[in-house]
Order: structure tokens, then sequence, then C-alpha cells
């Protein structure tokens, strides 16, 4: 079975200083890892994904993500965060071949000024 | 480019009463997901289109049924609303139809209220 966890249902950052995200995973298989970002009243949007092999994926707005295979996590990192960053971010998880994308519960990031 | 556009925006029913979620995307994307979200809880599939003619149940199908009446469009009904059903609906595209590690796109929800 897959699942993913989102240990922190809320990350506060003052802005200017670096934010972690944190995301772990099980899933049978290699898989598929993304992070998604979702502001009010809007839909989810794609912001990163893990390629095999990329242990440090690059993605949107300056965001990128550290894939940990033994430790089966898949972090979001920005070395500053801005005010505009404050959002809600989703990592979720696909089997390799499977076409049912498991979301985590999300996590609400808030970056004062 | 429109990407997934879903109607209504916003809709409240009474218990008992159906209705039908409208989804159509124009990025001639092959899969399409119905996904319902619920504080706390994340993203839950409901139902899923791998490609034109096929739809699979997902996590939570109960209560639900799906129509992909071509490749753009896939619906959402709920033949019976019940209050357990009050929740933020979101459908999705995605270009793979083998389960690919493409991304999907999503529109910005129908939120449903039954009362």
């Amino acid at each position: 079975a897959q699942s993913v966890a989102q240990p922190e249902d809320q990350v506060n950052v003052a802005e200017g200083n670096p934010l972690t995200v944190k995301c772990t995973y099980s899933v049978s298989g290699n898989p598929y890892l993304f992070w998604y970002v979702q502001y009010p009243n809007r839909g989810l949007q794609f912001l990163l994904k893990y390629i095999t092999g990329d242990n440090l994926v690059k993605g949107s707005y300056g965001f990128e993500a550290e894939f940990n295979k033994s430790q089966t996590s898949f972090h979001l990192k920005k070395p500053s965060a801005l005010v505009s960053d404050s959002a809600l971010y989703f990592c979720a998880v696909r089997r390799t071949g499977g076409f049912k994308t498991i979301f985590g519960a999300g996590t609400r990031l808030f970056v004062k000024a | 480019n429109a990407g997934v556009t879903q109607t209504p925006k916003f809709q409240v029913l009474k218990t008992g009463q159906s209705m039908t979620l409208q989804c159509a995307q124009d990025m001639n994307h092959n899969s399409m997901y119905w996904y319902r979200q619920d504080p706390g809880m994340g993203l839950r599939l409901i139902y899923y289109s791998a490609s034109e003619g096929t739809t699979d149940k997902g996590e939570v199908p109960n209560g639900y049924n799906v129509s992909r009446l071509n490749k753009r469009e896939f619906s959402l009904r709920l033949e019976s609303a019940a209050p357990s059903q009050t929740s933020v609906y979101f459908c999705a595209s995605s270009e793979a139809s083998g389960g690919g590690n493409q991304p999907q796109h999503f529109g910005d929800g129908t939120r449903l209220s039954i009362l």
C-alpha cells in the first residue's frame, strides 16, 4: 500500500530565512514523487517532481526538493522564503506504473515579514 | 489556454437531491481524475479515467458515479446527496494513460454544501 506523511500541520518561518517542509513516503517499488502548492480558493499547482538519479530536484519559484532513498523522504526546501510563499503544500506519491496518486494531508506554510 | 475548467464553482444542495459536477480539459490529456478535499485529509481519489472509454474506482467511490463523455470531459454525479459529501471537489488531468511521471493539472474546484 502507498502512503504519504507530512508530519507538520504548519511551518512558520521569517522572510529571508530558509524553509523546509517535510515529507516521508511508503510505496512498493520505485516511486514517482511530487510537490504541489495550493493558494486560497484555487486548485493545486505542480511545483516539482522526482526524476530517478537526481537526489536534488529543482522546481518552480526557487523551490527544490531533496530525495533520500534510505530515509524514504522527499523534503521541500527553499533557501530564502518570501511572504508570497505562504500557502498549503502537498507531497504526493505514485507507484511506478500505477494510476493512483496518494496525497499527504498538507502542510500550511506561513512566512512572516 | 484555460487548462481544466470546473462548473459550477459553488453549490448548495438539500439531502437527497442529485447533481452533476462538470469538468473539461483542453490540453488533450488522456487521464482524468476526481478528488475530494476535506480539512486535514489531503485529497482523496473518488474515480479516475485512465483513457477515453474507461473509468475506475478510487479510494472513496461510494455515493458517486462518473462518466467520461469524451476525451475532454469527465463528469461526477451525486445521485442522492448526503451531508457527508459536503466537500471541495477537484477535477484533474494528466498526459499519461500508462501511469507515467507526468504531473496532474487541477481545476479550481467546486465547493459543495449538503444541508
